[in-house]
């Protein structure tokens, strides 16, 4: 069961262009949406984060926006760069102890210099 | 990151044999989780433990069996390995925090696994 659903599953972006990923959720109760970039090679690292007391969430060039009525969130990356080329994904998890991240199925990000 | 360390980085084996894979981190975090990466499929959380004394099972557990030693080790097992379990791993950790902290999970490089 997926509960997290993301897309598109890969995206090609000119140098300077603007990148958008978008997660759609099922799951009403969940309260925090983090990102996370992931290169070649690595473990995945949390990129920006956001929670559902607000729409909009900017940091440098990477912005999450968020409509809880419509159950989704996404990424934009603006003045896309070539070391922005990586893989993407968005992921939820519920309040309470557990924290459990929910992970989207990912988007590999290909920035053309 | 290289607070969080995995060992090894890349395995093959071959199927019903018995797979370790090995997790450190020198965060001091109390939680500790084992993913599987698959293309197409993002991560899904296979084991995760809050302290030595508390192991919870994942979306994805069968098949797989963990074991904290200790507050900074955290190892996954794979008893009698199959094709299907040949996918990337990544363990992760992450601080207790307050209710409204930040939950930041810190991977660590990963671990390819390829069963024959």
């Amino acid at each position: 069961q997926q509960q997290v659903k993301q897309s598109p599953q890969s995206l090609i972006v000119q140098k300077g262009g603007i990148s958008i990923i978008n997660c759609a959720y099922e799951n009403t109760a969940f309260d925090y949406f983090p990102w996370y970039q992931q290169f070649p090679g690595k473990g995945p690292a949390l990129l920006i984060a956001i929670r559902p007391d607000v729409s909009e969430k900017k940091e440098g060039r990477f912005t999450i926006s968020f409509n809880k009525s419509a159950k989704q969130f996404s990424l934009h990356i603006m003045d896309s760069q070539p070391g922005d080329s990586a893989t993407y994904f968005c992921a939820a998890s519920l309040s309470g102890s557990a924290r459990q991240l929910t992970f989207g199925s990912g988007t590999q990000l290909t920035v053309l210099p | 990151d290289a607070d969080v360390t995995q060992t090894p980085r890349n395995r093959i084996t071959k199927t019903g044999k018995r797979i370790m894979l090995e997790c450190s981190q020198t965060k001091g975090h109390d939680r500790m989780y084992w993913y599987r990466q698959d293309p197409g499929l993002g991560l899904r959380l296979i084991y995760y433990s809050f302290d030595v004394k508390d192991i919870n099972k994942g979306e994805i557990s069968d098949g797989y069996s963990v074991s904290r030693q200790a507050q900074a080790k955290f190892s996954l097992s794979l008893e009698s390995a199959i094709p299907n379990q040949t996918a990337l791993y990544f363990c992760a950790t992450s601080d207790w925090g307050d209710p409204r902290g930040t939950d930041t999970q810190y991977f660590g490089p990963g671990t390819r696994l390829t069963v024959l």
